[in-house]
């Protein structure tokens, strides 16, 4: 079955920076969430959209900015990078046709800033 | 973490014995679902049980919810070396557009 895709999986930045992810969710699915896990930490919610409009917003720095097309992939645009950026970041996505909502993560970007 | 706790933070047992996890939560949820993690790896959907279910099986997962203590268990019976990972439980909060994880429970199964 197809499951999320997200590109990079691995990038290498220096501060200042600029850094796009890009994140295509599973077929059918309308809805798509993006996650911080900073090393050794719990995943941290940033942001989702549903239905190329952006849902909810977590703690997402202003530096960073998101949005969702009409093929329903994402993007996460991160801008003047920080060391403190370097994590794993995760797309998921699921179908709000359903009653359950279950989430289906990618395997990650590793974002490495130097 | 912005929900909630689990503990154990780590548990180590052998083969072949049962691991429990714990998860509490802080706000009424819609569902709450189990997530693995293998070091520095993708989080993979185990389990997902809604707030009107008390008791959810999947294979060797054993996923009991109690919503009056906003808390939940995931038993895994008869564990594996394989089994060795972090979980994490997720909920909801009131809204489906977000989730919030826990601080997840990191087991190890030794062979």
């Amino acid at each position: 079955a197809a499951g999320v895709i997200q590109s990079p999986r691995h990038l290498i930045k220096e501060k200042r920076e600029t850094a796009t992810l890009k994140c295509y969710p599973i077929p059918r699915h309308d809805t798509v969430y993006w996650y911080q896990q900073g090393p050794g930490q719990d995943p941290q919610f940033l942001i989702s959209f549903y239905e190329k409009m952006q849902s909810d917003k977590g703690s997402i720095p202003d530096r960073f900015s998101a949005q969702q097309f009409s093929d329903y992939h994402s993007e996460l645009n991160m801008s003047s990078l920080e060391l403190g950026d370097s994590a794993l970041y995760f797309c998921a996505s699921s179908f709000k046709g359903e009653s359950s909502y279950e989430q289906y993560f990618g395997p990650g970007t590793r974002l490495t800033v130097t | 973490s912005q929900q909630g706790e689990e503990d154990p933070q780590a548990l180590s047992i052998q083969e072949g014995e049962n691991a429990t996890m714990n998860c509490s939560y802080k706000t009424s949820i819609n569902n709450l679902q189990w997530y693995r993690q293998n070091s520095g790896r993708g989080l993979v959907h185990l389990i997902l049980i809604r707030s009107n279910e008390r008791e959810k099986h999947s294979g060797r997962l054993r996923v009991t919810l109690d919503t009056s203590k906003k808390s939940s268990s995931l038993l895994i019976t008869a564990s594996r070396a394989a089994d060795t990972a972090s979980y994490f439980c997720a909920t909801d909060g009131d809204n489906f557009n977000k989730f919030y994880f826990g601080s997840g429970t990191k087991l190890n199964v030794k062979p």
